[in-house]
């Protein structure tokens, strides 16, 4: 079985672009999160999706990240326009609908904005 | 003040001995218990999962959870190179089986040979 896939796993981008994060779950993982480490500091909630509906919003940061969840299968994090402090790496995971609710990980991510 | 809190370390040990990794957390609300582990650029791997208060082992890991101090742990026996690496504690608020994550900060080990 597949796990959680992310692409692409490093991205450089220009302060003031856009970029765009992918993150395909684990086939029938009705639940996907987006998460956040920056520098030195925790990894950091952003975002949950069950199916293709946003269940908690929360942690986005501001109104420069939009998540998307196209017919409840694959994610999409866009940033724009993206800021220095936007650079971390970004974790996509998945669970199931039903049962304990354990979150499997993809790689991540690592963006970094100059 | 952080919701969790975990200390980075870095921890060294030798080959073959027992480690100790804690947490402590501020919400008496958190309910599951979880230990990941984190390969240099790699995404976290769940090691532990634990509800409420207790013990559960599992191979060389036992985690143990004291919901009245607020305080988890992990054990691992008999440490190996190959455990060398982040290890991070996370919780969530027991409202059913799906919820955001909290984190520590992660505590980096490692085992020498």
């Amino acid at each position: 079985e597949a796990g959680v896939t992310q692409f692409p796993s490093h991205s450089v981008i220009e302060k003031g672009q856009t970029v765009t994060l992918r993150c395909d779950p684990i086939s029938g993982h009705d639940n996907l999160y987006w998460y956040r480490r920056v520098m030195g500091k925790e990894i950091k909630f952003l975002l949950h999706f069950v199916k293709e509906s946003k269940q908690d919003e929360s942690g986005m940061p501001n109104n420069r990240f939009l998540a998307e969840r196209t017919g409840g299968t694959y994610s999409t994090l866009k940033v724009q326009p993206a800021e220095l402090e936007d650079s971390g790496v970004y974790f996509c995971a998945s669970s199931q609908a039903g049962g304990p609710g354990r979150a499997f990980f993809g790689q991540g991510t690592r963006l970094t904005v100059v | 003040q952080k919701e969790v809190e975990q200390d980075p370390g870095p921890l060294s040990v030798p080959e073959g001995a027992i480690v100790s990794l804690n947490c402590t957390y501020s919400n008496s609300a958190f309910q599951y218990f979880m230990w990941y582990r984190q390969y240099s650029r790699k995404g976290p791997e769940l090691l532990m999962y634990t509800y409420s208060s207790g013990n559960k082992e599992d191979g060389r890991f036992t985690a143990q959870v004291d919901k009245s101090s607020k305080y988890i742990s992990l054990f691992i026996r008999d440490s190996q190179p190959s455990d060398s690496a982040t290890y991070l504690c996370a919780m969530r608020h027991g409202s059913g089986n799906t919820g955001k994550l909290i984190f520590g900060q992660g505590t980096t080990l490692q085992v020498k040979p």
